[in-house]
Order: C-alpha cells, then structure tokens, then sequence
C-alpha cells in the first residue's frame, strides 16, 4: 500500500517555466489537497478536491491549477514560475471519516531561480 | 479571521525533560483539532481531538483539548532525541466541507 505519492521529489525551475507537481494516491480517498509550506509560515492550502471532477481554490491559489480526472490522481499545474512560488508542496488525501487525519506525500521542493 | 497559533516557535530540551506543546485557535464552526509530527519528510498524523477534557495518549505523548478555553496541550514525556521534529496543530472547520487550518508549528529539538 504506497498511500500518497507525489513526484518530483525535487525540482529547480527558471523563471517563467512550466511544470507538473503529479499526487496519486491508493486508498480510494475522495478528499485530496495541496498545500504549500514555506519556512516558519506553517502549511497554506492551495486547491483541493471532494472527489473526481471537482476541484476549489483554498487559500494561495494564484499562479496554480489543478485537476481531477480521475479519484487516484490530483496533479498541480505550476504556468509561468516566479520566484515567490519556491517552497515545499505536499499534495494529501483523507477518506471520508475525518477521524484518521490526512495522508500526506513525502513532498515536492521547488526552488525558482 | 480564522487562526491558530503555537507556542513556542521552538524549544530545546535534553533527553528525560518533559515537553508541553500549546496550541490556541480562534476559528469558526470548530469540528475537530489535530496534531501532527513533522520530521525531514511530511507530516504524520498523532492525535485528532474532538471533545473537552478526554485525554489521547499514545506511549510517551498525551494530548487534551479544551473547548471552552480554545486551546489544546500535547505533552512528551521522558523526551529522546528521536522526537526531535515540527510539531504541527491543525484545526478542522466545517462549511459545507472539512477545512484545516493549521499553526505555524513547534519546532522541538531534543539533545543527548
């Protein structure tokens, strides 16, 4: 049982570029997220999803976009990289009874130089 | 505006001290209060806490929540250098769906 997997694990990126940050998760979750932590800001919520086919902004979705084709896959689309959007991006997932928590990836390292 | 704050940002103890972690928060249509532990890789679930006054203990670490005064307690005991990570509190809203709202973290080193 892999749980969440995000990919890449780290990425340096130049200014202006594109990229995919891709989440897939086993466990049949409904509910997926993407969150951003910066340095001594705690995690920010990015986009999430209750479920295939619907997605909704969360607190810092400028510059980001997301889908959700399918229940597995949650990938988050990065267009145009500024150097405001280097963090760590964990992607996570959560069943329907709230009581177990998040899952969470392993997380994502962006740098944009 | 919905918040939840930490305290301390950080702490340094030695190996036997006995940490306690706070965590306040001022958020609307409170459901629940979850602690997580963060070392050099992603979050790891601990506690989810949804009633006042009923303690969570797992091994050395305890949690309780009291909803009255709006805060939550995680306490270590016996501390090892293995529980040295970010502690993190996140606090689930509910509109229409779960929110989490997480504080800025503890971050706890332990020393030999």
């Amino acid at each position: 049982n892999a749980g969440v997997t995000q990919t890449p694990k780290f990425r340096i990126l130049k200014i202006g570029q594109s990229m995919t940050l891709q989440c897939t998760q086993d466990m049949n979750h409904n509910y997926m997220y993407w969150y951003r932590q910066d340095p001594g800001m705690g995690l920010k919520l990015i986009y999430y999803s209750v479920g295939a086919g619907i997605t909704d902004k969360g607190e810092v979705p400028n510059g980001y976009n997301v889908s959700r084709s399918t229940t597995e896959d949650f990938p988050l689309r990065l267009e145009l990289a500024a150097p405001s959007q280097t963090s760590v991006y964990f992607c996570a997932s959560r069943g329907d009874r709230e009581g177990f928590g998040y899952t969470f990836g392993s997380g994502t390292r962006l740098t944009v130089v | 505006e919905d918040k939840v704050v930490q305290s301390p940002l950080s702490l340094v103890v030695h190996e036997g001290d006995t940490v306690t972690l706070n965590c306040s928060y001022e958020v609307t249509n409170f459901r629940s209060l979850l602690w997580y532990k963060q070392e050099k890789k992603a979050p790891t679930f601990l506690f989810m806490l949804t009633s006042s006054g009923i303690e969570k203990k797992s091994g050395r670490l305890s949690s309780i929540l009291d909803k009255k005064e709006l805060f939550s307690i995680l306490n270590i005991t016996a501390t090892q250098t293995g529980d040295s990570a970010v502690y993190l509190c996140a606090v689930v809203q509910t509109s229409g769906t779960y929110k989490y709202i997480f504080g800025t973290g503890t971050r706890l080193k332990v020393l030999a």
